[in-house]
Order: structure tokens, then C-alpha cells, then sequence
């Protein structure tokens, strides 16, 4: 069975500061990688995928992620947060070979301060 | 083009009711599936539907039913409704199975 495990529930930040959101997974056939931001009260916008190709994946807002397939990481960077960040975010894999069901980490609440 | 909408976005029912969300796909998306948002469960997949046939069925109880019509249109429905099925219920819609999901604002339904 697949599983994601996002290390962090909580990471506080301040404004202009860099972050790293980290995300682990766990699977024995190849997957697809995801990180969704949820903001108050609404749904999930994606902010990147990996799907194959350059292990480095930029998306929107400035975040970038790097897939590690020795490790099995999909960590999630941004080098200046801004106060408008502040919302949780979401890893998710989906197993290719088994349809489109996405497997959702617990979440880490990102919450950036002046 | 409009996003995912999803009606209503908040309901509230009493324990043993029956409750039907309903979830408009993007325009030309074939794909649609539901999760269950909670704080004590995170995000869990219920079921995915493509061509109007259930692909996929996450593990929930026989009360979670869903259904795809031909214009790609969804709807879930619970039946004697519990106090745990309180949740965030969102509807996500891709081109195709497999490809990437995009999700509505949700339904917030509370189950008194």
C-alpha cells in the first residue's frame, strides 16, 4: 500500500525568511507526485507536479520541489515566503497503475509572520 | 474557463437523514472524484467515476454512493447520515483518469 508522511504538522516562519515543507512517501511501484496549498475555507489550487523527467519542478507563487527516488522525498521549497503564504499544504502521490486516486498526507499548516 | 462548482457549499442535516452533493466538472473534464476531508482523517479518497462507470472506491462504508452522468456532471450521496460523516466533502475533476486533478471549493456538510 501506498502512504505519504509529511514530517512537519507545523512550520512557522517570518516574512522573507526560506522554507522547506518535507514530504516522504512510501511505495512499491512508480508514482505520481503532488503538492496542493489549501487556503482558508477553500478547496486545493495545485502548486506542482512531478510526473517524469527533471527531478526539479517548479509551480506557481515561486515553489519549487525536488523528487529524490533514493530517498523517496518530494520536499517542497520556496526561498521568500511572503505573509500571504499562510495556508496548509498538502502532499499527495497517485499510483499510476492503479487509477487516479490521490493519497493525501496529513497536511503542514505554513504560517508566516512580520 | 470556470472551475470546478460544487452545490451547496454548506449543509446541514440531523443523524439518519440522507444528504446528495452535487459537483460540476471543468468544461470538457471526464473525470471526477469525491474526498472526505476531516480533521481527524485528513483528506480520504471516496470513489472516482469516468464515463459515467466507478473506476475506483476508496475505503468507505456501503452508505457512500456516487454517480456520473453523461455530461460529466457528479453527485454523491450518504445515506443515514452519522455524526462522523460531518466533513469538508470536495469534488475534483480531471481530462481524463490519470491526469491532473483540479479541485472545487467543496461542501461543508455538519451532521447534528
Amino acid at each position: 500500500a501506498q502512504s505519504v508522511t509529511q514530517l512537519d504538522s507545523q512550520v512557522p516562519v517570518f516574512e522573507e525568511a526560506p522554507v522547506e515543507l518535507r514530504c516522504n512517501y512510501s511505495s512499491s511501484v512508480s508514482v505520481y507526485l503532488f503538492w496542493y496549498v489549501q487556503y482558508p475555507n477553500q478547496g486545493l489550487q495545485l502548486l506542482l507536479k512531478y510526473l517524469s523527467g527533471s527531478t526539479l519542478v517548479k509551480g506557481i507563487n515561486g515553489f519549487e520541489a525536488e523528487f529524490n527516488k533514493s530517498q523517496t522525498s518530494f520536499h517542497l521549497r520556496k526561498p521568500s515566503v511572503h505573509i500571504s503564504d499562510t495556508a496548509e499544504y498538502f502532499c499527495a502521490v497517485s499510483v499510476s497503475q492503479a487509477g487516479t486516486a490521490l493519497i493525501f498526507g496529513k497536511g503542514t499548516t505554513l504560517s508566516v509572520s512580520s | 474557463k470556470a472551475g470546478v462548482t460544487q452545490t451547496p457549499r454548506y449543509l446541514i442535516k440531523t443523524r439518519g437523514q440522507q444528504v446528495t452533493l452535487s459537483c460540476s466538472p471543468i468544461s470538457g473534464h471526464r473525470s471526477v472524484s469525491w474526498y472526505q476531508q476531516t480533521p481527524g482523517q485528513g483528506l480520504q479518497f471516496l470513489f472516482e467515476y469516468f464515463s459515467e462507470t466507478q473506476r475506483n472506491k476508496g475505503n468507505f462504508p456501503g452508505r457512500f454512493s456516487g454517480r456520473q452522468f453523461s455530461n460529466s456532471r457528479s453527485e454523491m450521496n450518504v445515506s443515514t447520515l452519522e455524526l462522523g460523516d460531518s466533513a469538508l466533502y470536495l469534488c475534483a475533476s480531471s481530462l481524463y483518469p490519470q491526469e491532473t486533478q483540479y479541485f472545487g471549493p467543496g461542501t461543508r456538510l455538519l451532521v447534528l
